[in-house]
């Protein structure tokens, strides 16, 4: 079993949808979440942190269940400009020698 | 404002030919990666550098050598590249002494083993 498990999709929706992503990782210890967006052919860049309690940054939300060992992300009224591939990290041990584990990503495609 | 570099950005191989991977980054970060990305595989670490003179492995460390050369470079090392090891490699780096997780990436190396 993957660490770190995304549904591939892809995910189509219409713009102005809203639409939910989930991860689960498998190892309790993990410390610390994240959200990387990557664009066709192009690197990962960091879209959000995910912190305990839940943040929210514009039309973008996630969430951390440390119970159940999931994370979200839910985009609000979409953008087709929000089409990409969507990355969950999970990182282990302490913040300097930490292992960062992607999972395989969820594609999204907003569509007009 | 360069970031990191990543040098080849574009490499065939034959089987059994070995090559070095350069990665560089000038942001002063204590923390170094290398992944490699396959369709529907997504990013897996294949060795990663803590600080300046530690290696350690990852995911998928076989067939690979690395060597964090000094605090600015982290090279990859394929000794005798097979088609398995066709992906896409990236490097990255990350900010010292904060629990942001942030990675800075590489454009990334496209690598083809025939």
């Amino acid at each position: 079993r993957k660490e770190v498990e995304q549904d591939p999709g892809p995910f189509n929706v219409p713009e102005g949808a809203t639409v939910a992503f989930n991860c689960t990782y498998s190892n309790s210890a993990s410390q610390s979440f994240f959200w990387y967006r990557q664009d066709c052919r192009k690197e990962p860049k960091l879209l959000m942190s995910v912190y305990s309690s839940g943040n929210e940054d514009g039309r973008f939300t996630a969430q951390l269940n440390r119970a159940s060992q999931y994370i979200s992300l839910l985009i609000r009224d979409s953008k087709l400009s929000d089409s990409a591939t969507y990355l969950c990290v999970v990182k282990h041990g302490s913040s300097n020698t930490g292992k960062l584990i992607f999972g395989q990503g969820t594609t999204l495609q907003v569509k007009p | 404002n360069a970031g990191v570099t990543q040098t080849p950005k574009f490499q065939v191989l034959k089987t059994g030919q070995s090559m070095t991977l350069q990665c560089a980054q000038d942001m002063n970060h204590n923390s170094m990666y290398w992944y490699r990305q396959d369709p529907g595989m997504g990013l897996r670490l294949i060795y990663y550098s803590a600080s300046e003179g530690t290696t350690d492995k990852g995911e998928v460390p076989n067939g690979y050598n690395v060597s964090r050369l000094n605090k600015r470079e982290f090279s990859l090392r394929l000794e005798s590249a097979a088609p398995s090891q066709t992906s896409v490699y990236f490097c990255a780096s990350r900010q010292p002494n904060t629990n942001t997780g942030e990675l800075f990436f590489g454009e990334g190396s496209r690598l083809t083993v025939l």
